[in-house]
Formats: structure tokens, sequence, C-alpha cells
């Protein structure tokens, strides 16, 4: 398989736990993205790297949250001390530094706080 | 603020009928997307408009892009059942940030 690949695929925590998330890009693209997901709404935009540099973070993403792309390969999204509110779909793309930048999705990590 | 439009926000049709789902975006833009997620799945690319009066076709779906309107279009032509899903559509502004509408989804009924 050489799409995006999300692991673990389900992560279920209890309020308080840290957890991290991987996403392992499709091989020759520079570009990756993180996004939530809630029921019912489209993808709100997290993080963005280039190679591994972190070029843009949303203004609404807690300080709970961090992310990392050593040597530009894969990433992980940690969460720190989680929260019921974090219950979401945690999507990851990927794409090359081409003008249309089409982005490729992995199938997402379902994470529930209970 | 930066958001997007889209409506209707549901959609159902019957087969074989015509139908254009509506973008509207807050703020220029040099390229706007097109995507479809099927229930449970991750979203797939249907098109990347980059430009004024882009139109871009593949099989039963059509998108096309106003930038001066803001607005970008996907009609469907003479729908089918295979077409059910929901789809979004999204600008990048020149941060690379990406901003997705709330999807409209879309039933297809014989």
């Amino acid at each position: 398989d050489t799409g995006v690949s999300q692991d673990p695929r389900h992560k279920i925590t209890k309020r308080g736990q840290n957890v991290t998330f991987r996403c392992d890009p499709i091989s020759e693209h520079n570009r990756l993205y993180w996004y939530r997901q809630t029921l019912g709404q489209g993808p709100e935009f997290l993080t963005y790297f280039q190679n591994e540099a972190q070029l843009e973070k949303s203004r609404l993403l807690s300080d709970r949250f961090s992310a990392e792309r050593p040597k530009g390969s894969f990433s992980t999204l940690e969460i720190q001390r989680t929260e019921q509110g974090d219950s979401a779909m945690y999507l990851c793309a990927s794409s090359r530094t081409v003008s249309e930048d089409i982005q490729y999705f992995g199938a997402g990590t379902r994470l529930s706080v209970l | 603020e930066l958001k997007v439009e889209q409506n209707p926000l549901f959609l159902s049709m019957q087969e074989g009928k015509n139908y254009t789902i509506y973008c509207n975006y807050s703020t220029t833009s040099d390229r706007l997307y097109w995507y479809r997620q099927d229930p449970g799945k991750s979203l797939e690319s249907l098109f990347v408009l980059l430009s004024n009066g882009a139109v871009k076709q593949e099989g039963r779906l059509m998108a096309s892009l106003d930038t001066k309107a803001r607005l970008s279009t996907l009609h469907i032509t003479a729908a089918v059942h295979d077409l059910s899903a929901t789809y979004f559509c999204a600008f990048s502004n020149t941060g690379n940030q990406f901003y997705f509408g709330t999807g409209t989804s879309l039933t297809v009924i014989p």
C-alpha cells in the first residue's frame, strides 16, 4: 500500500491521559498536514509541515497539542491531558510541492475520550 | 474571518436528474478543491481549480470557479446511486492553511 497510513485506527482513552498518533505519508511527498474532523463537519486544519519544518499551526490549536516530523518522514501528533472535547477523527494528509498541491488523505485515527 | 459556505447542506435527488452544489469562500484564493467522502471513509480528491473561469469535468461531475464572485460550483449530471456521498469544497490561503466547508450530503434515490 503506497497511500497515507495512520496508526492506530481507533483509540479510546480516559480524560486526562496523553495520546499519540502516527502518520506515514506517501514517500515522495514533502508536505504533511493534520486535520481534525467531527461528525457532520468538514476537516479543520491543525498544522502543516514542509519536510521537517512546522510552518503553520492553527490559532485554534490548544497548547496541549503538539506535532513533530523528525527527518521529514513520518509525523506524530500528541495530545496531552485529553478532554472529552478532543473526541474526533484525526486525519493526516500529504502532498508534493507542486502548483496543484493535491492532498491525499489517510483513513484517520478515531479518538474517543471517556 | 476565513470561511467556506456550502449549500445545500443536504441534497436528495432522483437518479437521472441534474443538480448543482454551491461553494462560497470568504477571501481571495489561488486554489479551490473539491473532495468526496463516503461514510466511514477518508477524503478523496476530485478536482483542483487554479484560475478564474477554470472548468474541470470527470464523468458526471463538473466543477467551475469564479474567483471574482468567490464562488465554485459542482454540477452533477444525470445522477446515479454511486454518487451518493458527502462533497466538500476547500480553499487554501497563501499561508498553506486549508479551509473546508461543512459539506453537502448527497443521496441519490431510484
